[in-house]
């Protein structure tokens, strides 16, 4: 059974484009964070909310915490090649020991 | 400003051989997760260990697997008597405190043949 749910699994988009991938679960966490993976290297982390309805921006990329902090959306701006990536959501639950990883996003952007 | 540092990158190794995947966290860091990635597969949790300490290693299979973070020296994913199927890439974290950001290595590509 998978904790955290991405959707879209794929998302194929043009360049200058908007998007929005989503991370829902039916549990609460204590805290949540993005990472972007290419392809042969590691996750590399983008962001971390822990407040309920928090909204934080990275450039052209916009993360909101549910206000339940039950889940969790990430949309970006003008889509650039660059964005082209594996988008992975991550939570801690307020009783975990583990960070619990999403589905994942697998995102690419046509230039 | 050294990150999570895993070592070798790839990792080729006969059915029956011992592998051992080295990770140091990140200068700081007391804290070290362990995850197994398969392609086209998110990451699988493994095992949390605290300097000397495991702390939660329920998604560690029984049998071959182990893992340590000594008092000195990187935290060792050790896999023996390994099988096609242990062919995957395994990715480090690291963390300051418990359940706080975890920055990743860049992983060990380990394949059985």
């Amino acid at each position: 059974t998978q904790l955290l749910e991405q959707s879209p699994q794929f998302l194929s988009i043009q360049e200058g484009e908007n998007l929005t991938v989503y991370c829902n679960s039916s549990s609460v966490f204590s805290s949540l964070q993005w990472y972007r993976q290419e392809p042969g290297e590691g996750p590399v982390l983008l962001v971390t909310v822990v407040t309920g309805g928090e909204v934080k921006k990275l450039k052209r990329l916009t993360f909101q915490f549910g206000d339940a902090r039950k889940d969790s959306s990430l949309h970006i701006t003008a889509a650039q090649p660059g964005d082209t990536g594996l988008y992975l959501c991550a939570g801690v639950l307020n009783t975990g020991n583990q960070f619990y990883f999403g589905t994942g996003t697998s995102l690419t952007v046509i230039p | 400003n050294a990150g999570v540092m895993q070592n070798p990158r790839h990792l080729v190794r006969r059915r029956g051989q011992e592998a051992r995947l080295r990770c140091s966290p990140m200068k700081g860091h007391s804290h070290v997760y362990w995850y197994r990635q398969l392609p086209e597969e998110g990451l699988k949790f493994m095992v949390y260990l605290q300097k000397e300490n495991i702390i939660d290693e329920s998604g560690m299979p029984k049998e071959r697997f182990s893992a340590e973070f000594p008092k000195e020296g990187p935290s060792i994913l050790r896999i023996q008597q390994v099988v096609r199927g242990d062919s995957a890439a395994y990715f480090c974290a690291s963390s300051a405190q418990a359940n706080t950001e975890a920055f990743f290595g860049q992983g060990t590509r380990l394949t059985v043949v």
